[in-house]
């Protein structure tokens, strides 16, 4: 298995603000993804973090609202920007490891007043 | 789209076996059929998957038919604390995954 720490667990943020959730690897991975999982729906995958480039971003997903880092092979963040109510949701990340596994994190619980 | 469809709720007894049925009729040839379980707030716990054969690990058994429409998930020896809410997926082959709804499982002593 793989141990992801996701930082942080939850929060509370005011409508315009932005927030950044970490995710930390135990060890080192190729793939890094990042999924949304809004009230009373299934996950949706929002990008592809790649290491030393730019995310791949799915449809209906921008970088300028959702910029992810992914500055080395155990760790990447997403920032969720201008935040408003719609984008309450619970935020994960998943690796790929041990050829088509994928492990999630605990998840990011983001609620916007 | 693949989407999967999985009874609401199941009940099953501890120490015996634990049979959970997804149907995936939409999957297409290169799509992957996983299984995951949630208990309370926790992130998803990774349990098995499989492409077309069948497959087993330490937690479970993945049983998929041959014309790869539906699969089971086998808990061997169901524990109370295998109680939890278990989802089948279908990963496309951009890492997009398709959930169902999933299945309550019960455990009773």
């Amino acid at each position: 298995s793989a141990v992801i720490s996701q930082k942080p667990s939850r929060d509370i943020c005011q409508r315009g603000t932005s927030l950044t959730i970490q995710c930390q690897v135990d060890s080192q991975v190729t793939m890094m993804f990042w999924y949304r999982q809004q009230p009373g729906q299934s996950l949706t995958l929002i990008a592809t973090a790649n290491q030393g480039s730019e995310a791949t971003y799915e449809s209906g997903f921008v970088i300028d609202k959702f910029p992810i880092s992914r500055p080395n092979l155990t760790f990447s963040t997403l920032t969720v920007s201008n935040m408003s109510p719609e984008d309450s949701s619970i935020y994960l990340c998943s690796v790929r490891r041990e050829g088509e596994k994928l492990f999630f994190g605990s998840g990011t619980q983001l609620s916007v007043l | 789209d693949a989407k999967t469809t999985q009874p609401p709720s199941m009940d099953c007894a501890e120490g015996r076996a634990a049979n959970l049925p997804c149907n995936h009729s939409t999957i297409s040839g290169n799509e992957y059929v996983y299984w995951y379980r949630q208990i309370h707030s926790q992130g998803p716990q990774y349990i098995i998957h499989g492409l077309k054969n069948n497959e087993t690990n330490e937690m479970a058994s993945l049983i998929i038919t041959e014309d790869r429409k539906s699969s089971t998930l086998i808990l061997p020896h169901a524990t109370l604390r295998d109680t939890a809410v278990y989802y089948c997926i279908v990963r496309r082959s951009n890492y997009q995954l398709i959930w169902g709804a999933g299945t309550k499982l019960i455990i009773k002593p």
